[in-house]
């Protein structure tokens, strides 16, 4: 499979918790992207980084989000002492020549 | 911050009808891509347009960027029903800007 891997696809979480996705992107890109959407809505920005590197990071990261890619390979965002409006999709990109590469999402509800 | 509108924000259509989407941005876009989202899936990836005044085809699909590179448009001839799901356009500069989308619901 040469596409945007991402995991896990949901994950149902207790408010207070703490939850880590993870993003293989695809091999040869060097920038790998998270997005956050939620129902009816585009994807917001969150961060991305080039190759290990992160370059910029959205306002809509607080303190409890921090995102990670040491190997400038795989990326891990993890959501500290989640909170019910943490419910959303999150998405992974890698980024082509052209267009941005999305993964399936991992979906994740607090309750 | 840069922003990016999209209207209508849904569409409903009876199959065979025509379907067009606006995009408009706060600021002037290096280029522009398109993506479609259907319902329960990702965005996937459409096309690229750079040029001021671009137009280009895919099949039904014709995408246009404004003279002034801060719209664009999306039409689709004759709709099909396999043409169901969100389009978004997004503003492409370090990142992507995503638009408010619009749905787009075909009835047969």
């Amino acid at each position: 499979d040469t596409g945007v891997s991402q995991n896990p696809r949901h994950k149902i979480t207790k408010r207070g918790q703490n939850v880590t996705f993870r993003c293989d992107p695809i091999s040869e890109h060097n920038r790998l992207y998270w997005y956050r959407q939620t129902l009816g809505q585009g994807p917001e920005f969150l961060t991305y980084f080039q190759n290990e590197a992160q370059l910029e990071k959205s306002r809509l990261l607080s303190d409890r989000f921090s995102a990670e890619r040491p190997k400038g390979s795989f990326s891990t965002l993890e959501i500290q002492r989640t909170e019910q409006g943490d419910s959303a999709m999150y998405l992974c990109a890698s980024r082509g020549d052209y267009g941005y590469t999305f993964g399936s999402g991992t979906r994740l509800t607090v309750v | 911050g840069q922003q990016v509108m999209q209207i209508p924000q849904y569409q409903h259509v009876q199959e065979g009808e025509d379907f067009t989407t606006y995009c408009n941005s706060s600021t002037t876009l290096s280029n522009i891509q398109w993506y479609k989202q259907r319902p329960g899936g990702h965005p996937v990836f459409l096309i690229q347009l750079v040029k001021s005044g671009e137009v280009k085809k895919q099949k039904r699909l014709t995408f246009q960027f404004g003279e002034a590179k801060k719209n664009s448009s999306l039409h689709i001839t004759a709709t099909q029903t396999t043409d169901v799901g969100t389009y978004f356009c997004a503003g492409n500069t370090d990142k992507l800007i995503f638009g408010t989308g619009t749905r787009l619901q075909v009835f047969p």
